[in-house]
């Protein structure tokens, strides 16, 4: 199986901040990775899909970027809204399998 | 985008099973996948299995093989999954989630509200 890591798995910022989360896969993945977001009691939304292509509806202060087995998530100027958990996925091969999270707090 | 509706949430004994099930909102699954995904108390996000309703195609987590079972009915376009066996460790709410790609792993794009499943004696 491919083992996704994530860093860091929680961070505190604040309003207007720029937020970068890093994600690794144990082995190529090529660009086959999504990004979701979770909030407390609610399913995950999907964010970012083929690494860096943005999911209807999403802002575009969210981007995705790297591929093979280095992967960042950005947020530019955080917003209220997105104080949550985000996870990374891969789904370059079976089981599919996620990051452990990371936590963005005040 | 379709909408997918689970079943209320449950609470077994251990050594039992339970059947959640997830109803597209379309009335029918128009030619994509459904993925279950668990998450424990305060844990992240565990891939269990995916279906393709159109064919019944099953692809299974090592660790779920043999213990859970996925089904669907195109007719009232509602998947199912089944978990037998149940443990304390199995405490979860379990998600079913579409997942646009019929032939190998895709993403998921759209999540039910998800079910809280305990095991409690």
């Amino acid at each position: 199986d491919i083992q996704m890591t994530q860093s860091p798995s929680s961070l505190s910022a604040s309003v207007g901040d720029r937020v970068t989360i890093t994600c690794r896969a144990s082995q190529s993945i090529d660009i086959w990775l999504a990004w979701y977001q979770q909030k407390p009691g609610i399913a995950p939304k999907l964010l970012i899909y083929k690494a860096s292509s943005l999911e209807s509806g999403v802002p575009s202060r969210f981007s995705g970027s790297g591929s093979a087995t280095e992967f960042t998530l950005t947020i530019t100027s955080l917003q209220p809204d997105d104080f949550a958990t985000y996870y990374c996925q891969q789904y370059d091969s079976y089981p599919l399998t996620f990051g452990p999270g990371t936590k963005v707090e005040i | 985008q379709e909408q997918l509706v689970q079943s209320g949430a449950e609470v077994k004994k251990p050594g039992s099973s339970v059947k959640v099930s997830c109803k597209a909102s379309g009335g029918a699954f128009s030619n994509y996948g459904v993925s279950w995904v668990r998450q424990a108390p305060g844990q992240g996000l565990e891939w269990m299995g995916k279906i393709i309703p159109i064919s019944g195609t099953t692809k299974y987590a090592q660790k779920f093989q043999g213990r859970a079972m996925m089904t669907a009915d195109e007719s009232t376009g509602t998947a199912y999954m089944v978990l037998s066996s149940l443990r304390s460790e199995d405490t979860a709410v379990y998600f079913c989630a579409r997942d646009p790609v019929t032939v190998g792993p895709g993403i998921l794009d759209s999540w039910g509200q998800g079910t809280l499943v305990t095991v409690s004696s």
